[in-house]
């Protein structure tokens, strides 16, 4: 929605860096994860996701790493934008039971040009 | 293909009126999504729908808040009567099987003065 992030941690990166966004998940029964993109006014957008038998993955410019001993995610941004520039947040859920996605307290990411 | 569509997008009302949402999923995807997001933090899953039944709705104030999925495609969700901490943006997300990424609508933004 408009002003998302606002109270949000906030990571500033110049233009053409290299970006990593971190998150830490709460549930070890959790087995897949997206990041989605949240841009101001607008709803959470996928980005990528990873199963838990994978300890990374790769799209465009992006890479997710996961690290299950330690309950840790990242997010890998390369060559950053000034169309990055949004909300990041990390889901968890089981696939198992109800399948609910629990989300993370978002990370705002400002490109700096 | 078209996305996941909601309205209306911003509403105001007034505290102890009542207010409803419209969700219509990406056709033929089976699991849809009401999330609440509060200015600066992640969504907060409010209930799960697979196709017409209720999987999850343990984080829904049941007291106020209502949905329903009659055909398993169109969803509605209601407040009544409405409190001024209901004011957020409501999101709705569907997915083609559990287990698989959410897509979400760009949300409805409530103000409750």
């Amino acid at each position: 929605g408009e002003n998302v992030g606002l109270h949000l941690p906030t990571l500033s990166v110049q233009e053409g860096d290299n970006s990593i966004i971190n998150c830490a998940y709460s549930n070890s029964a959790s087995d897949y994860f997206i990041w989605y993109k949240q841009e101001s006014g607008k709803g959470p957008q996928f980005i990528i996701d990873i199963r838990s038998n994978m300890d990374k993955r790769q799209g465009q410019r992006v890479t997710v790493l996961l690290n299950k001993t330690v309950k840790h995610l990242s997010l890998q941004i390369a060559a950053t934008q000034p169309g990055d520039s949004a909300v990041y947040f990390c889901a968890e859920t089981p696939t198992s039971g109800t399948y609910k996605y629990i989300f993370g307290t978002g990370t705002r990411l400002k490109v700096l040009a | 293909e078209a996305g996941v569509a909601q309205s209306p997008r911003y509403k105001i009302i007034e505290k102890r009126q009542s207010v409803a949402f419209w969700c219509n999923p990406i056709s033929g995807h089976a699991t849809l999504y009401w999330y609440q997001q509060i200015l600066g933090q992640g969504p907060k899953l409010l209930i799960q729908f697979q196709n017409n039944g209720v999987v999850d709705d343990s984080q829904l104030p049941k007291d106020r808040f209502s949905a329903e999925r009659l055909k398993g495609v169109d969803s509605t969700l209601k407040i009544q009567p409405a409190k001024l901490e209901d004011s957020a943006v409501y999101l709705c997300a569907s997915s083609k099987y559990r287990g698989t990424e959410a897509f979400f609508g760009q949300g409805t933004r409530l103000t409750v003065v």
